[in-house]
C-alpha cells in the first residue's frame, strides 16, 4: 500500500500542453485499467477529472487526457488555463478492495 | 444533485476516540460504495477505509486496521467511521467520497464532501 509516485511539481505557460506522471506498481497500477486522476484547488474537496484510465466525468473539459502504459499512468492537460492550477492527484484500484493515492503533483500556470 | 455533509470531527488527546458521520442525499444511497479518504495539513490524499453498498464489505488501509471501523445504516443513507486509539499522525480532514458503483472496484470516487477535520493533540 505505497503512494504512488508522482513528480512534486511541473509548469508551463497558458496555451501549452502538460503532462503529469503517476508510477505504481504490478499489483495496482500495472494491474488494472482503474486509474482514475483529481484536481484539488486550495481549501477545497478533490474533483474527479478521469476515470478507467482515459474516461471523462460529465462535465469535465476534453482538455484533460490520461492514458497508461505499464505500470505508468499519465495525465495531459492540453491549452493550459489559469484555472487548470491546482493539485493534481492519481488514484488506482489496488488488490483487496483498497485503493491508493499518488503523492500528488502542484500544477503552475506560469 | 448528490451532496454529502460530513461532521463529528474536533480536538481529541492522544488514545482518544470519535465518530465521524457523513450524510447523503441526492441518490440512492444504498446503491454506491463508500469511502473515507483523509489529508494531513500540507499533504496528499490517502484512501482511508471503504465500505460496499450493502454495508458487509469492508476495507482498510493497513495504517488504521484495528483502530477504525467504517459502516453505514442505509436507512438513515448515512456512513460512519469510528476512530479509536486516535495518534498524531491521523491529524487530518477526513472526506466522504461516493464510488461509482455498488462494490470498491470501480476506481473512481465520483463525488466528495467538505471534509471533518480531526486533531489529535496532548
Amino acid at each position: 500500500q505505497s503512494a504512488l509516485t508522482q513528480p512534486a511539481s511541473v509548469s508551463g505557460s497558458p496555451g501549452q500542453s502538460i503532462t503529469i506522471s503517476c508510477t505504481g506498481t504490478s499489483s495496482d497500477v500495472g494491474s488494472y485499467n482503474l486509474v482514475s486522476w483529481y484536481q484539488q484547488h486550495p481549501g477545497k474537496a478533490p474533483k474527479v477529472m478521469i476515470y478507467e484510465v482515459s474516461k471523462w466525468p460529465s462535465g469535465v473539459s476534453n482538455r484533460f487526457s490520461g492514458s497508461k502504459s505499464g505500470n505508468t499512468a499519465s495525465l495531459t492537460i492540453s491549452g493550459l488555463q489559469a484555472e487548470d492550477e491546482a493539485d493534481y492527484y492519481c488514484c488506482s484500484y489496488a488488490a483487496g478492495g483498497t485503493y491508493v493515492f499518488g503523492t500528488g503533483t502542484k500544477v503552475t500556470v506560469l | 444533485e448528490v451532496h454529502l455533509l460530513e461532521s463529528g470531527g474536533g480536538s481529541v488527546q492522544p488514545g482518544g476516540s470519535l465518530r465521524l458521520s457523513c450524510a447523503a442525499s441526492g441518490f440512492t444511497f444504498s446503491n454506491y460504495a463508500m469511502s473515507w479518504v483523509r489529508q494531513a495539513p500540507g499533504k496528499g490524499l490517502e484512501w482511508v477505509s471503504g465500505i460496499g453498498g450493502g454495508g458487509s464489505r469492508t476495507y482498510y488501509v493497513d495504517s488504521v486496521k484495528g483502530r477504525f471501523t467504517i459502516s453505514r445504516d442505509n436507512s438513515k443513507n448515512t456512513l460512519y467511521m469510528q476512530v479509536t486509539s486516535l495518534r498524531a499522525e491521523d491529524t487530518a480532514v477526513y472526506y466522504c467520497a461516493k464510488d461509482r458503483g455498488f462494490y470498491i472496484d470501480t476506481g473512481m470516487l465520483q463525488s466528495w464532501g467538505q471534509g471533518t477535520l480531526v486533531t489529535v493533540s496532548s
